[in-house]
């Protein structure tokens, strides 16, 4: 069974600049997280997906960040324009919502941000 | 507000010496507690899942127990390759299922 794929998994950008980060969960799960993950924290939840819904995005920065999942599958992270605060490791996961409930979730890993 | 605190921060242990992280959480409606251990460079790996109060897992070296307020993994007689950062999760209520994680414990354990 092929994992979550990301991309790009490094990208290294100016401030003000914009980056796009691509996530592909495995087939058939249908939540879909973002997290933040700065260098010595634990991640931190941006954007919460049910299929094509949001779930949660309190936590997101919607002046500059943003998210989509079309048609419930792939989803897209923008941040425009890039401050230097957000170098960090950009992960996605995804779930399965069946029985027996697991609660695990499936990360890729990982788009590591650097903002000069 | 949902909050999932660890501690130590970070710890080092000799081979084979015993040790425990803790988790301490406040949530309402707990859904599931979860661990998970994530290597450098690399996403967390799932480790276990405690549904209530009472319930323990164990897997190899590792065992996870879990209270009304707080978790434990206790790490028993650990190898060096034990060593990563141990991550602390809990799901919230039916509505949202908001999962969040606590800051990790770097554990390194010395040959």
């Amino acid at each position: 069974e092929a994992g979550v794929a990301q991309s790009p998994r490094y990208k290294i950008i100016e401030k003000r600049q914009s980056v796009a980060f691509w996530c592909n969960p495995i087939s058939g799960h249908a939540t879909l997280y973002w997290y933040q993950q700065i260098l010595g924290q634990g991640p931190k939840l941006l954007i919460q997906f049910q299929n094509n819904g949001v779930v949660d995005d309190s936590q997101l920065p919607k002046d500059r960040f943003s998210a989509e999942r079309l048609k419930g599958v792939d989803s897209t992270l923008k941040i425009q324009p890039a401050k230097l605060e957000d170098s960090a490791v950009y992960l996605c996961a995804s779930s399965l919502e069946s029985w027996p409930y697991t609660g695990e979730l499936f990360f890729g890993e990982g788009s590591r941000l650097t903002v000069l | 507000e949902d909050q999932v605190t660890q501690s130590p921060e970070a710890l080092r242990l000799q081979e084979g010496e015993s040790s425990s992280l803790n988790c301490s959480y406040t949530v309402s409606g707990l859904r599931g507690l979860f661990w998970y251990r994530q290597d450098p460079g690399k996403g967390p790996e799932f480790l276990f899942t405690l549904y209530s109060a009472g319930e323990e897992k164990e897997k190899e070296r590792l065992k996870a127990t879990l209270t009304k307020k707080e978790s434990f993994l206790h790490i028993t007689a650990p190898k060096p390759e034990d060593s990563a950062t141990y991550l602390c999760a809990v799901q919230g209520p039916s509505g949202t299922y908001k999962y969040i994680f606590g800051t990790g414990t770097r554990l390194k354990v010395l040959a």
